[in-house]
């Protein structure tokens, strides 16, 4: 079934660093989500992209759908501690259920 | 705050022991998922119900059963509890039917079997 691989599963960085997180599929996505999750907390949605090379930018994070529809990125400028968590990408396969990647776990020392 | 509550918040409980888990989702929204969160898994999907009905099925187990009330209420039935059942169950919802369909996730239930 379809399979979303994220990497990297850690990323420890210093404050004002920036930060990328990637997602790769086998199979062309009909689209892809972004959540987070704060330590402690539950995903919360971010974004959805949904056409071939569509970018989209929230304030420092940048959220990149690739041109064959099968990986994504999600880079943060200038990292701050309110950024500490576990960024998800996820896709919608054809049974309709949404598959998760593993998650990259973010932390950020100050 | 996504609009979706769960109750209880943490539950422990014993190994052979049944739990239900609530859910309820938000204003206007049918459809309601059951994920399952653990260190070594992750974020796994268990299953949804639209409109009372089961509309699609993911990893869950026969000793977990869920459905869905008129009122669009959830709970998630967990039976013969074992110790890796331990995790985090998350509800969401989403207004199905639309393009999007994002998914707003409820604020767990931390379960533990001891």
């Amino acid at each position: 079934g379809q399979q979303v691989m994220q990497i990297p599963q850690y990323q420890h960085v210093q404050e004002g660093e920036d930060f990328t997180t990637y997602c790769n599929s086998s199979t062309t996505l009909s689209n892809i989500q972004w959540y987070k999750q704060r330590p402690g907390g539950h995903p919360v949605f971010l974004i959805q992209l949904v056409k071939s090379g569509e970018v989209k930018k929230q304030k420092r994070l940048t959220f990149q759908f690739g041109e064959a529809k099968k990986n994504s990125s999600l880079h943060i400028t200038a990292t701050q501690t309110t950024d500490v968590g576990t960024y998800f990408c996820a896709s919608y396969n054809q049974g309709g259920k949404l598959i998760f990647g593993q998650g990259t776990e973010l932390s950020v020392k100050p | 705050d996504s609009g979706v509550t769960q109750t209880p918040k943490h539950l422990i409980t014993a190994t052979g022991q049944r739990v239900t888990l609530r859910c309820s989702p938000r204003s206007g929204d049918l459809s309601v998922y059951w994920y399952q969160q653990s260190l070594d898994q992750g974020l796994q999907f268990l299953i949804q119900y639209y409109n009372g009905e089961e509309r699609a099925k993911g990893n869950i187990l026969e000793r977990f059963s869920a459905q869905q009330f008129p009122d669009l209420h959830s709970e998630l039935n967990l039976s013969s509890l074992e110790l890796g059942d331990s995790a985090l169950y998350f509800c969401a919802s989403s207004a199905s039917g639309t393009r999007d369909r994002t998914q707003y996730f409820g604020p767990g239930t931390r379960l533990l079997v001891l």
